[in-house]
């Protein structure tokens, strides 16, 4: 249990345009997710916290208008980067947790999405 | 602030070999610890869960330590195969809100040659 997708797996864009990126929880309602971005050769850094239904809450330096979040149902969450351009390249990650089950704060990661702006 | 820090940052060994991975922190209000395997290109995968009262946890060849006292912890990999090969990031959990937070460290990569 508690499957976390992607997709898609990879995408390449050219600058100035938008890619959207899908997070879906399979098998549980994910009351919150988490996206976060990671860097070559660095650990993941987070970049908002979304809770079903409400207004993502974006870490510092995150620019808001550039990183739009959607979380529309308990099962899917959306990035959507906007007027992409090439230093957005980068593997983009998003997690899912419930209070559901599993520990406290557990937080169930997806497989990620390499995004490449060109 | 609350840190996590790893040691080594890289590491090279032997398939068969035995190998110990450090982590220490400065997170608090402590919640648990979590050491993950992540695959290159991939989100990670958790290996082990350890609370405050626990000092050891093992999954299968993987065996987690923690001593809250000195705010450390190891992950202790034994007879490593070559899929060992990948970034092993150490996480701490403080405590707040509905979600707690997540503090990741910098991750040891570990590579297994043959």
């Amino acid at each position: 249990g508690a499957v976390v997708s992607q997709h898609p797996s990879r995408v390449i864009c050219k600058s100035g345009t938008s890619v959207k990126i899908e997070c879906r929880s399979l098998d549980f309602q994910a009351t919150t997710m988490f996206w976060y971005r990671q860097f070559p050769k660095q650990s993941l850094m987070l970049m908002a916290t979304s809770n079903e239904g409400s207004k993502a809450t974006y870490e510092q330096g995150v620019e808001k208008d550039k990183f739009l979040i959607n979380h529309a149902s308990l099962t899917l969450s959306t990035l959507t980067v906007t007027s992409a351009h090439p230093e957005d390249s980068s593997f983009y990650i998003c997690s899912a947790s419930t209070h559901l089950m599993g520990l406290p704060y557990e937080q169930y990661f997806g497989p990620g999405t390499r995004l490449t702006v060109t | 602030k609350n840190q996590v820090e790893q040691s080594p940052q890289s590491l090279i060994i032997l398939e068969g070999k035995n190998c110990t991975l450090q982590c220490n922190y400065t997170v608090s209000p402590f919640s648990n610890l979590r050491w993950y395997k992540q695959d290159t290109g991939r989100g990670p995968v958790s290996l082990t869960i350890m609370t405050f009262s626990e000092n050891t946890k093992s999954n299968g060849r993987y065996t987690a330590t923690l001593d809250a006292d000195t705010k450390q912890s190891s992950l202790h990999i034994t007879a490593s195969q070559l899929s060992d090969s990948a970034s092993y990031i150490c996480v701490v959990i403080t405590r707040g809100g509905n979600t707690g937070k997540l503090i990741f460290g910098q991750g040891t990569t570990l590579q297994v040659k043959p």
